[in-house]
C-alpha cells in the first residue's frame, strides 16, 4: 500500500523560511514523479511544483518561482519542498502528491495526509 | 494558463439520485483531465483520470467522459459517502490546474 507523510509544517513569519518533507513507501520511490499541491483555508488545491523521478527535471507554479526549491533524495525515499521569502498568502495546508504513469504534467493517483503551514507576524 | 471552470458550484441531491457535474476548459486539452473527490478535513481522491478511466479501487457508479474542452463526471446512483467536493484537474500543459471545485451536498 503507499504511503506518504508530510512533515515540517507550521507557523512562520512572513519572509521567514520553512522546509516541508515527503516519505514514500509501498512503492519504487525513485522511479515516480513527486509533486506538492496546496489549499489555502477554505478554498481550492493548487499545483505549487513538480520533480521528475531523477530530480532533474523540477516545474514551479508562477507564485512560488525563485521562492520555493523542490529536492528529493531517493535513497531514503524522500521529497523536501524548501520555502524561502514566505508571505501571508503562502499560508496552506501542503499536500505530497505521487503521480499515476510517466506523464507530464502528471495526475496524482497517492496523497499524503497534508501538513498546515501559517505565515502571520 | 488553462482555467478550468465547474458547474453548478453546489449541486443539491438525495441518495439514490443521479449527479452529473460539468467541468470546462479555457482552451482544449484532449483527453487529459482527472476528477477527484474531497471529503472535509481529507485529502483528496483521485475517481477518474485521463477524463474516462477509473482509478484503482473506484466504484463503477463513477464514470468520466469528455474530450477537449468539455467533460462530465456522472455518479449514477449517490451513496450517502459520495457527499463531498469533486475537483478537475487538466495536465495537458504546464502549469496544471484545478477546477473551483463542485459541492454535493444532501
Amino acid at each position: 500500500e503507499v504511503e506518504l507523510l508530510e512533515s515540517g509544517g507550521g507557523l512562520v513569519q512572513p519572509g521567514g523560511s520553512l522546509r516541508l518533507s515527503c516519505v514514500g513507501s509501498g512503492f519504487t520511490f525513485g522511479s515516480y514523479v513527486m509533486s506538492w499541491v496546496r489549499q489555502a483555508p477554505g478554498k481550492g488545491l493548487e499545483w505549487v511544483s513538480t520533480l521528475s523521478g531523477s530530480g532533474s527535471s523540477k516545474y514551479y507554479a508562477d507564485s512560488v518561482k525563485g521562492r520555493f526549491a523542490i529536492s528529493r533524495d531517493n535513497s531514503r525515499n524522500m521529497m523536501y519542498l524548501q520555502m524561502s521569502s514566505l508571505r501571508v498568502e503562502d499560508t496552506a495546508i501542503y499536500y505530497c502528491a505521487k503521480a499515476i504513469g510517466m506523464g507530464l504534467p502528471p495526475s496524482f493517483d497517492s496523497w499524503g495526509q497534508g501538513i498546515p503551514v501559517t505565515v502571520s507576524s | 494558463e488553462i482555467v478550468l471552470t465547474q458547474s453548478p458550484a453546489t449541486l443539491s441531491l438525495s441518495p439514490g439520485e443521479r449527479a452529473t457535474l460539468s467541468c470546462r476548459a479555457s482552451q482544449t486539452i484532449a483527453h487529459f483531465l482527472a476528477w477527484y473527490q474531497q471529503k472535509p478535513g481529507q485529502a483528496p481522491r483521485l475517481l477518474v483520470y485521463d477524463a474516462s478511466n477509473r482509478a484503482t479501487g473506484i466504484p463503477a457508479r463513477f464514470s468520466g467522459s469528455g474530450s477537449g474542452t468539455d467533460f462530465t463526471l456522472t455518479i449514477s446512483s449517490l451513496e450517502p459517502e459520495d457527499f463531498a467536493v469533486y475537483y478537475c484537474q487538466q495536465r495537458s500543459m504546464w502549469p496544471q490546474t484545478f477546477g473551483q471545485g463542485t459541492r454535493v451536498d444532501i
